[in-house]
């Protein structure tokens, strides 16, 4: 089944630990996102990548950092400096052609204490 | 980019239609309506989009105002698997442009 993953599905870590969010697409797609949501509001792009080796911020990157080696993961780092990362992170993915029909993971919900 | 207006909720009884307007007024020409939405504790779904003609999947159908102003999503049978967070997006397709997903309407199906 073609699809992305995203694990783990919950997360727990401590306050000054970094810690990757895992993010995998097995649709050929170009295009990858990472958004963050926080409860009752709606999603905030905090990076993408439109094709490997190249990512740029979204809304809110400060505190996150990413990569894109290869065309199929896409994993984001949230390191110490932000502020508040407790919060439900979403993967998503596109085709070039078709930017706006992104297909999203299951999310993880990071919680730190 | 557009800014949308969708009611905060609403309440739909299943079997019958669930209609979910949106308010896009400021929408430009090149601008498409897009519809996507989020059952709890899971990420978004696309569900249609449109220009300005009425679109229909096997999902909904996408009713566009001849102004464009508005745009109404509905679902001709809700079931209680429909109950979800409904947002509505108003975008262009020219050069890479991010989504954005306001707070959406949360539509809640009863049986």
């Amino acid at each position: 089944d073609g699809g992305i993953t995203q694990s783990p599905k919950y997360l727990f870590r401590k306050e000054g630990q970094n810690v990757t969010l895992s993010c995998e697409q097995n649709l050929n797609h170009d295009a990858m996102y990472w958004y963050r949501q926080d409860p009752g509001q709606g999603l905030r792009l905090i990076y993408y990548s439109q094709i490997v080796n190249d990512f740029q911020k979204g809304d809110i990157a400060e505190g996150y950092s990413v990569s894109r080696e290869k065309k199929e993961s896409f994993p984001l780092t949230v390191t110490s400096a932000q502020k508040n990362p407790t919060a439900f992170y979403l993967c998503a993915s596109s085709s070039q052609g078709q930017v706006y029909e992104q297909y999203f993971g299951p999310g993880t919900r990071l919680t730190v204490t | 980019d557009a800014k949308t207006t969708q009611p905060t909720s609403m309440d739909c009884a299943e079997g019958r239609a669930a209609n979910l307007p949106c308010n896009h007024s400021t929408i430009s020409g090149n601008e498409y309506v897009y519809w996507y939405r989020q059952i709890h504790s899971q990420g978004p779904q696309y569900i249609i989009h449109g220009l300005k003609n009425n679109e229909t999947n096997e999902m909904a159908s996408l009713i566009i105002t001849e102004d464009r102003k508005s745009s109404t999503l509905i679902l001709p049978h809700a079931t209680l698997r429909d109950t979800a967070v409904y947002y509505c997006i108003a975008h262009s397709t020219r050069g890479y442009n991010k989504l954005i997903f306001g707070a959406g309407t949360r539509l809640a199906v009863h049986p």
